[in-house]
């Protein structure tokens, strides 16, 4: 069975601050996809990143970047500088192939609160 | 416009009463799916859908059906809901599967 666990329940930083968001996964299959989504207050899902199991190329993006690391299962995520605006609740989820072949696990997510 | 739209997005229903809650998606998308989000509980999956007549169970399959007859609709059906079904429900879409998933603006199901 495959898992996505995100540890961290709520984080609250200042502006301005940096803020890392942890993502562990779990799956026995080697072709997987992994994803970052956002839902701000408003309620809607914003895709945030893709990534595949055989790229384990870190990715930046303006203020935020990504750090894949297979040999410890984790898909962390990072935002430089936070602004009010980052203020959501953020999910990992995972996509496998194999035996769950197409099934797509989301972690519980992690509700970020930036303070002016 | 690209969407994946879903009906009704307020529903207050009441025990046994069976209900469809609707999803279409207009991109010629293989892969669609349903997810319900509870708080602390993150979004579960619970049916998901390769292609037309193609559906597979996700997470949480318990006390819902879904069909897939045409490529753009995959309706998710409650046949005798119950409380514990009230819910956040997202529907949505992606090219294939492992690709970005496309959401549509989720449906609030209340069941007493």
């Amino acid at each position: 069975a495959q898992k996505v666990t995100q540890a961290q329940t709520e984080i609250s930083v200042v502006e301005k601050e940096d803020v890392t968001l942890d993502c562990v996964y779990e799956t026995r299959d080697t072709t997987y996809y992994l994803f970052w989504y956002k839902q701000p207050p408003s309620g809607e899902l914003v895709f945030l990143i893709r990534r595949n199991s055989f790229d384990e190329q870190n990715e930046i993006s303006g203020r935020y970047s990504w750090n894949f690391q297979k040999s410890t299962s984790s898909f962390n995520f990072t935002i430089t500088a936070s602004q009010v605006v980052d203020s959501a609740v953020y999910f990992c989820a995972l996509c496998a192939g194999g035996t769950s072949y197409g099934k797509l696990t989301f972690g519980q997510g992690t509700i970020l609160t930036v303070h002016p | 416009e690209a969407q994946v739209t879903q009906n009704p997005r307020y529903l207050i229903t009441v025990t046994g009463k069976k209900l469809t809650v609707t999803c279409s998606q207009n991109m010629n998308h293989e892969y669609m799916s349903w997810y319900r989000q509870d708080p602390g509980l993150g979004l579960r999956q619970i049916y998901y859908s390769m292609n037309v007549e193609v559906t597979d169970k996700g997470d949480v399959p318990e006390g819902y059906k879904v069909s897939r007859k045409e490529k753009r609709n995959f309706p998710l059906i409650l046949e005798s809901p119950s409380p514990n079904q009230t819910s956040l429900y997202f529907c949505a879409s992606s090219p294939d599967w492992g690709y970005e998933q496309y959401f549509g603006p989720g449906t609030r199901l209340t069941v007493t």
